[in-house]
């Protein structure tokens, strides 16, 4: 199994600074044939079901704002967020989806400073 | 629009089964795969497997082998998940999710299942 893991674990950002979360597999996602990244990254907000924001690393899903962006490659991906609102707390999940069982990071928890 | 709606909670003792039910709407049932992820409380996500809506084609994790079922009733546009032989570790909310190529992009509202004696 690719094992996902998140750093870090909480995170507390002041309203409209940057927030930065990190995402490490244990191997690489990315599948040379297509040229694709596997890996999305996901908001969950209390009592609701995960969001996705981001897949292919770096697509951003219909809606998302644009202050939301993911990078990475292979082994290494990031999400950052942008001109933090208070709407973007919440914890958030980076997924691999390259291979089952689709594993997801632990979470990492997003708040206002 | 589309939507995946879940049955609602349940509570079942130790050594019992539960189905959970997610029907489709907004979209051709049979042109994307339904996956199971489910989420202890105050826990992250747990991917359980994924059945096709076109073909019935199944993929299990392998810690749920031997006591999970997925099923899809494409007449009503539905997908089912069975889990048996319940432990109190499976207490946790059930999600379905829409997969089509991408990863789960619509989800259900989830299913609390409680496993109490």
């Amino acid at each position: 199994d690719i094992v996902m893991t998140q750093s870090p674990d909480s995170l507390a950002v002041s309203l409209g600074e940057r927030a930065t979360i990190n995402c490490k597999s244990s191997q690489s996602v990315f599948y040379s044939s297509n040229n694709k990244n596997y890996l999305a990254w996901y908001q969950q907000k209390p009592g609701q079901p995960p969001k996705l924001l981001i897949y292919w690393a770096s697509t951003r899903e219909s809606g998302v704002p644009d202050r939301f962006s993911g990078s990475g490659s292979g082994t290494d991906f990031t999400l950052t967020i942008s001109g933090l609102q208070a709407e973007d707390v919440a914890v958030y999940y980076c997924q691999q989806y390259y291979s089952s069982p689709q594993t997801f990071g632990q979470g990492t928890k997003l708040e206002i400073k | 629009q589309v939507h995946l709606v879940q049955s609602g909670a349940e509570v079942r003792k130790p050594g019992a089964s539960v189905k959970v039910s997610c029907k489709a709407s907004g979209y051709t049932f049979t042109s994307y795969t339904i996956t199971w992820i489910r989420q202890a409380p105050g826990q992250g996500l747990e991917w359980m497997g994924w059945i096709s809506g076109y073909n019935g084609n199944i993929k299990y994790a392998q810690k749920f082998q031997g006591r999970v079922t997925m099923t899809t009733d494409t007449s009503t546009s539905t997908a089912y998940m069975e889990l048996r032989s319940l432990r109190s570790d499976d207490t946790a909310v059930y999600y379905c999710a829409r997969l089509g190529g991408a990863p789960p992009d619509v989800w259900g509202q989830g299913t609390l299942v409680t496993v109490s004696s």
